[in-house]
């Protein structure tokens, strides 16, 4: 079973507009979360994260939202750019050392921003 | 450049063959990780590293084997590759809870 999901397998959006690309889990233990972006024939790369203490975490167009109770984030993109399509991938980790440090992946979402 | 690389980019190897990926990084991160990714499946994490010479297994270990001597360095061998291990390959280091991912290794094995 999934401990991470992102139902969206794609995601079309117009230059310029707001992109929300969403995750649920269902591991309570989870601690921290993370976004990643990819392209095509690229690695996955770091966007940005948040600890489970906090409910929103802001890096520049980038916005994670958490809500504990909801066993749900969301990642928002403002405004969105064309550049901005790729692959992103919501990911969970519990706790810190041995294998609670190993991030579960989501399957991700294709994000496609049309100018 | 400091970061991490993978080597070969691209490989095609026949059935029953090993193979092996290497991995290196410049950063002197404890945590090495080795991911494969297929359609369907997002990321899965094959085997982990907390140090040099400690290594554990992920999700899906079977066919695959690695070792770490230094702490740069974390090579996945496949002992005898199978079609199903057609994949592209990640490795990634860890600093504090962010991991850091190379370009990847597109095996296909025919």
């Amino acid at each position: 079973d999934q401990q991470v999901k992102q139902n969206s397998p794609s995601l079309s959006v117009q230059e310029g507009r707001i992109s929300i690309l969403n995750c649920d889990y269902t591991n309570s233990m989870f601690d921290y979360f993370l976004w990643y972006k990819k392209y095509p024939a690229e690695g996955p790369t770091f966007l940005i994260s948040i600890s489970s203490i906090k409910d929103k975490n802001e890096d520049g167009r980038f916005t994670v939202f958490l809500n504990k109770s909801a066993k749900h984030l969301s990642l928002h993109i403002v405004p969105s750019q064309p550049g901005d399509s790729a692959v992103y991938f919501c990911a969970a980790s519990e706790g810190y050392g041995g294998s609670q440090g190993n991030l579960i992946f989501g399957k991700g979402t294709k994000l496609s921003v049309k100018p | 450049d400091a970061g991490i690389t993978q080597s070969p980019r691209y490989k095609i190897t026949e059935t029953g063959r090993q193979v092996t990926l290497m991995c290196h990084q410049t950063w002197s991160h404890s945590y090495m990780f080795w991911y494969r990714q297929d359609l369907g499946h997002g990321l899965r994490l094959i085997y982990y590293s907390a140090a040099a010479d400690i290594t554990d297994k992920g999700e899906v270990p079977d066919g695959y084997v690695v070792s770490r001597s230094k702490t740069e360095n974390f090579p996945l061998t496949l002992e005898s590759a199978t079609r199903s291990q057609t994949s592209v390959y990640f490795c990634a280091s860890m600093r504090v809870r962010e991991q850091y991912f190379g370009p990847g290794t597109r095996l296909t094995v025919t």
